[in-house]
């Protein structure tokens, strides 16, 4: 248990859906990541959120969009999703941006079919 | 680019033997390596880490060894155990407000 929860573990949606992923971290952390992570890839970095703001956007399609109402929750919006798409959405948080030790929620398996 | 490259996708060792991940990257600003640990189905977890003022960091049965001349950082897990079998992803980071760049990963099988 790392203190970052992800829900759900789970997704299968269609490519006309709007579907939202949620992570929750009472670490303390005021930075938040997503990343995807497919398959024969590297991480690949998202989106950062650092005190509520967001500080970094990887070239991420606006298909993706995300959301931070507070430091403890980030959300990930998804809408019109393309089947490349598909993969392991992982969430993280840190004390801060500075500090590199990352850590990691289980992660959402998203496929769009 | 890869910025950091794992270049073995698998390693398969046998318990009570020594298994050495290896990892390489490009950027010399990076003065930060991490190691994590992935099971199936959940996200990664932290394992050991090294500032690059130093060239050996240990913790219990693992040991990273980061060569700066080189680019190059190992994990060495001595003994390893089959409970060690997973994917263990190198990443690191530069200073100021970068988040961490991963490897693509190794899979350690570790046979009984």
């Amino acid at each position: 248990e790392t203190g970052v929860t992800q829900t759900p573990r789970h997704l299968v949606m269609g490519m006309t859906n709007k579907k939202s992923l949620k992570c929750e971290q009472h670490l303390g952390h005021n930075a938040m990541y997503w990343y995807k992570q497919s398959a024969k890839k590297p991480l690949e970095l998202m989106f950062v959120y650092n005190f509520k703001e967001q500080t970094e956007n990887n070239s991420v399609p606006s298909r993706f969009s995300p959301e931070c109402p507070n430091s403890s929750h980030l959300f990930l919006h998804l809408h019109t999703l393309q089947p490349e798409d598909s993969a392991l959405y992982l969430c993280a948080s840190s004390q801060d941006q500075d500090n590199t030790e990352a850590f990691f929620g289980q992660g959402t398996r998203l496929t769009v079919v | 680019d890869q910025q950091v490259k794992q270049n073995s996708p698998s390693l398969s060792v046998q318990e009570g033997r020594i298994s050495i991940l290896n990892c390489d990257y490009t950027n010399s600003m990076f003065d930060y390596f991490l190691w994590y640990k992935k099971y199936p189905a959940e996200g990664p977890t932290f394992l050991i880490s090294i500032s690059s003022i130093k060239d050996k960091n240990e913790d219990g049965r693992f040991t990273v060894f980061l060569n700066k001349s080189a680019k190059h950082l190992s994990l060495h897990i001595v003994p390893s155990q089959p409970g060690d079998s997973a994917v263990y992803f190198c990443a690191a980071s530069s200073p100021g407000n970068t988040p961490l760049v991963f490897g693509k990963g190794t899979r350690l099988s570790v046979i009984a």
